[in-house]
């Protein structure tokens, strides 16, 4: 059983064209993330909600919108892509808000031409 | 923000040797640092944490070292071998609502 899961696990899209990215975790956590992986695996933190609530924003475009529908679903919705938003986006969870062994996905590469 | 960094990029080791990843942090404020390993092709995998308050921690083949002296962290890894070939992260955790900062990584190389 995958503990999270991320759908799809590739996505090539046109500049501009808006995207999602799903993620599910089967954990029972309370607690779920968005981090962003660069070319040069540099792994920044994007979004974390905690029971559906969001606790953090880091500095996003606002084209980037998660929506948790329940504590075990966040979804990512892209607006207007842009090349640099090619990365690979990996969502995680961990039992509570800091705590510091977090379950990754196994990652959704966006790829915008 | 908070700065996490690696001394080293790449480390290539013999298999069976020890391995000694490095990381230097800036935040004195951080309360836990942790240790993640990515595989090519998956998501980082929790490796063990340490509380700011110790300076030891050993887990199986692993052992990490915090000097807080110098703000230094670093992972040992015991008997190295080919499975260990990945990149690892160190993190600190702190702050208000307890964010993760990543450090940039270190690639190991086990050769057989």
């Amino acid at each position: 059983d995958t503990a999270v899961s991320q759908t799809p696990k590739y996505l090539v899209t046109q500049m501009g064209n808006d995207k999602s990215i799903k993620c599910e975790q089967n954990l029972g956590h309370d607690t779920m993330y968005w981090y962003k992986q660069d070319s040069k695996k540099f792994l920044k933190i994007m979004f974390s909600y905690n029971n559906k609530e969001l606790i953090i924003n880091e500095t996003v475009p606002n084209r980037f919108s998660p929506k948790s529908p329940d504590k075990a679903h966040l979804n990512l919705h892209i607006n207007s892509l842009e090349l640099g938003d090619s990365a690979v986006y990996f969502c995680a969870s961990s039992f509570r808000t800091g705590g510091t062994e977090a379950f990754f996905g196994q990652g959704t590469r966006l790829t915008v031409v | 923000g908070e700065s996490v960094g690696l001394h080293l990029p790449t480390l290539s080791v013999q298999e069976g040797d020890n391995s000694i990843i490095n990381c230097a942090y800036s935040n004195s404020a951080s309360d836990y640092f942790i240790w993640y390993k990515q595989e090519s092709g998956k998501g980082p995998q929790f490796i063990i944490d340490i509380r700011s308050n110790m300076d030891k921690r050993q887990g199986q083949r692993v052992t990490v070292l915090l000097n807080k002296t110098v703000k230094h962290l670093s992972l040992q890894i015991a008997a190295t071998q080919p499975g260990d070939s990945a990149v690892y992260f160190c993190a600190e955790k702190g702050g208000n609502f307890n964010k993760f900062y990543f450090g940039s990584g270190t690639k190991l190389n086990v050769k057989p």
